[in-house]
């Protein structure tokens, strides 16, 4: 079946520098979606990217998709202390979705 | 405008007991999907309805779980002679699109301990 790697498991920066965590699937996918989840609360979609080599940006945040359509990024710069949380990609195939284990970031003041 | 609402939002039962987990999905949203969430990991898919049709329960771990979807709205998660393993945050999301593909909107989850 479909697999979802994410890396890595958890980091931890101090506010200012940057972050980045990685995406792999074993299958190529239809799309894939970022979602952040805060300590406590539920997963917040965040963005989908849906084409060969795509790159979006939501301020501080960048996401890209793989030219092959199995590998992910997120890049945060600067990070802040609100961007706490743990950041989940998940890979949609045909008719599956899976979610990676997670990025757990830790931003210290 | 209320988002996805899940209840209760806390549910402690004894191993053995059953055990009914509900979901307020948004108005109007074609999909559901039924998550389970262990401590540190990442939600695994249990079930995904599309209106009423329960279209892929693969994730369901075992004959003890079963999901419904009967007027294509409100959902229920069963949990039957519940088990330790089972303790965990049962997480449920809507979406306006058909298919798994699409933006989903959580609801808050329920925690459920079995002691």
């Amino acid at each position: 079946g479909q697999q979802v790697m994410q890396i890595p498991q958890y980091q931890h920066v101090q506010e200012g520098e940057d972050f980045t965590t990685y995406c792999n699937s074993s299958t190529t996918l239809s799309n894939i979606q970022w979602y952040k989840q805060r300590p406590g609360g539920h997963p917040v979609f965040l963005i989908q990217l849906v084409k060969s080599g795509e790159v979006k940006k939501q301020k501080r945040l960048t996401f890209q998709f793989g030219e092959a359509k199995k590998n992910s990024s997120l890049h945060i710069t600067a990070t802040q202390t609100t961007d706490v949380g743990t950041y989940f990609c998940v890979g949609s195939g045909y008719s599956t979705l899976t979610f990676g284990k997670g990025t757990m970031l830790l931003v210290s003041p | 405008g209320a988002g996805v609402s899940q209840s209760p939002r806390y549910k402690v039962a004894k191993r053995g007991q059953d055990v009914a987990l509900r979901c307020d999905p948004i108005s109007g949203h074609v999909s559901l999907f039924w998550y389970q969430q262990a401590l540190g990991q990442g939600p695994e898919f249990l079930t995904y309805f599309q209106n009423e049709a329960q279209l892929d329960k693969s994730g369901l771990p075992s004959d003890r779980f079963f999901a419904e979807r009967p007027e294509g709205s409100v959902s229920t998660l069963k949990i039957q002679r519940t088990q330790q393993e089972d303790s965990a945050v049962y997480l449920c999301a809507s979406s306006a699109y058909r298919g798994p593909g699409y933006e989903q909107y959580f609801g808050p989850g329920t925690r459920l301990t079995v002691t």
